[in-house]
């Protein structure tokens, strides 16, 4: 299985301002994935980040908003640009390893983030 | 437009008895689908999965029931643990597309 870490695990900060997660995996890996889980409420897709190519993104995110890298197989990075209190979420991070059977789809330990 | 729901937000049982999870999906394109399990803090965590052409699949202690004309499956835990009480996501896709769609997750508290 992939073994993937996120940075930072959490972080409060000040509306209008931006974050940057990080998301590092241990073995290369065919896809990667951003999912949001806001409060009280299920993971929603915000896009597929792609290796060397600019980020797919899911109806209602933008670019703008969520700008996304992913320079090699292993890393990638989720922007949150111009925070309200409305981006409070939980990021995770979720990848499909280069081996495996259709099943394997692991996610991250998500970055909780409180805009206030 | 939410393509699977997962109609009971809370399950509470008791320890050593079966726990019953349900879900539904709308998407007749969906043929793969996942049981993840997550704790506070913790992303989700890989259960089991079926793919469309099967209607059972077990591992162990959870065992996934698929009803496709139903649109319609369920996870069994038996026997139920104190370790399983966390909140349990239906998830699924489609053949070509590794992309999730999640229920909203039920909480599975285990009474001792």
């Amino acid at each position: 299985s992939a073994v993937i870490s996120q940075k930072p695990s959490r972080d409060i900060c000040q509306r209008g301002t931006s974050l940057t997660i990080q998301c590092q995996v241990d073995s290369q890996v065919t896809m990667m994935f951003w999912y949001r889980q806001q409060p009280g409420q299920s993971l929603t897709l915000i896009a597929t980040a792609n290796q060397g190519s600019e980020a797919t993104y899911e109806s209602g995110f933008v670019i703008d908003k969520f700008p996304i890298s992913r320079p090699n197989l292993t890393f990638s990075t989720l922007t949150v640009s111009n925070m309200s209190p409305e981006d409070s979420s939980i990021y995770l991070c979720s990848v499909v390893p280069r081996t495996g059977g259709r099943n394997e789809q692991f996610f991250g330990p998500g970055t909780r983030l409180t805009v206030l | 437009d939410q393509q699977v729901k997962q109609n009971s937000p809370s399950l509470s049982v008791q320890e050593g008895r079966i726990s019953i999870l349900n879900c539904d999906y709308t998407n007749s394109m969906f043929d793969y689908f996942l049981w993840y399990k997550k704790y506070p803090a913790e992303g989700p965590t890989f259960l089991i999965s079926i793919s469309s052409i099967k209607d059972k699949n077990e591992d162990g202690r959870f065992t996934v029931f698929l009803n496709k004309s139903a649109k319609h499956l369920s996870l069994h835990i038996v026997p139920s643990q104190p370790g399983d009480s966390a909140v349990y996501f239906c998830a699924a896709r489609r053949s070509n597309d590794y992309k999730l769609s999640f229920g909203a997750g039920t909480t599975v508290t285990v009474r001792a």
